[in-house]
């Protein structure tokens, strides 16, 4: 079947420390996005990548890094730069067009 | 910046009732599509509707573009249809999409 993989489902970050969430896709969307969600609120956007090598920086991408090297694959990187990192992450995808987006199961990522 | 605003925040509903849910957007939102979050988190698209109208079971969506709103139709509600509605809009200049703070379904037994 066709999706989106995100891994871990958990993730535990100590102070100071740098993390990678992953994201793959097999549906073969061009754009990928990344998206922040705290308890009760709605999504934000962090970075979003519309082809390979290129993406570009959404309303709350300080603290955060991302690569696109291959269409399947867009992984997130937490820095320590990001100093509330708590929440839950969810990663989609989307061919463009007339067309909605699909979205992975999310990475809870709680510092320690 | 574009505005996406949805009401009410909160719903609570007897299992088999029927509700509907509003979202407003601003001029500069268009292809707006409607999601549901399940309580594990996960996204589930459930309508994109830039305009017009679409069913899929018991639920329905309209989307009047020229008067910037769109609404959800939940018919005859089930324990299952508990959890968050998030309308999102794509920016007309780009492909970004912004999400609405969504509204808290629960559907009691």
């Amino acid at each position: 079947d066709g999706g989106i993989t995100q891994s871990p489902k958990y993730l535990f970050r100590k102070e100071g420390q740098n993390v990678t969430l992953s994201c793959e896709q097999n549906l073969n969307h061009d754009a990928m996005y990344w998206y922040r969600q705290d308890p009760g609120q709605g999504l934000r956007l962090i970075y979003y990548s519309q082809i390979v090598n290129d993406f570009q920086k959404g309303d709350i991408a300080e603290g955060y890094s991302v690569s696109r090297e291959k269409k399947e694959s867009f992984p997130l990187t937490v820095t320590s730069a990001q100093k509330n990192p708590t929440a839950f992450y969810l990663c989609a995808s989307s061919p463009g067009g007339r067309y909605g987006y699909t979205f992975g199961s999310g990475t809870r990522l709680t510092v320690v | 910046g574009i505005q996406v605003e949805q009401s009410p925040p909160d719903l609570i509903l007897q299992e088999g009732a029927n509700s509907t849910l509003r979202c407003n957007f601003s001029d500069s939102v268009n292809n707006l599509q409607w999601f549901h979050q399940n309580p594990w988190g996960q996204l589930i698209n459930l309508f994109y509707i830039p305009s017009g109208t679409k069913q899929n079971g018991r639920l329905s969506a309209t989307t009047v573009a020229t008067e910037r709103y769109s609404l959800l139709y939940i018919s005859s509600s089930q324990t299952t249809d508990s959890g968050v509605y998030f309308c999102a809009g794509e920016e007309t200049s780009g492909s970004r999409l912004t999400f609405g703070e969504g509204t808290q379904l629960t559907v009691n037994p």
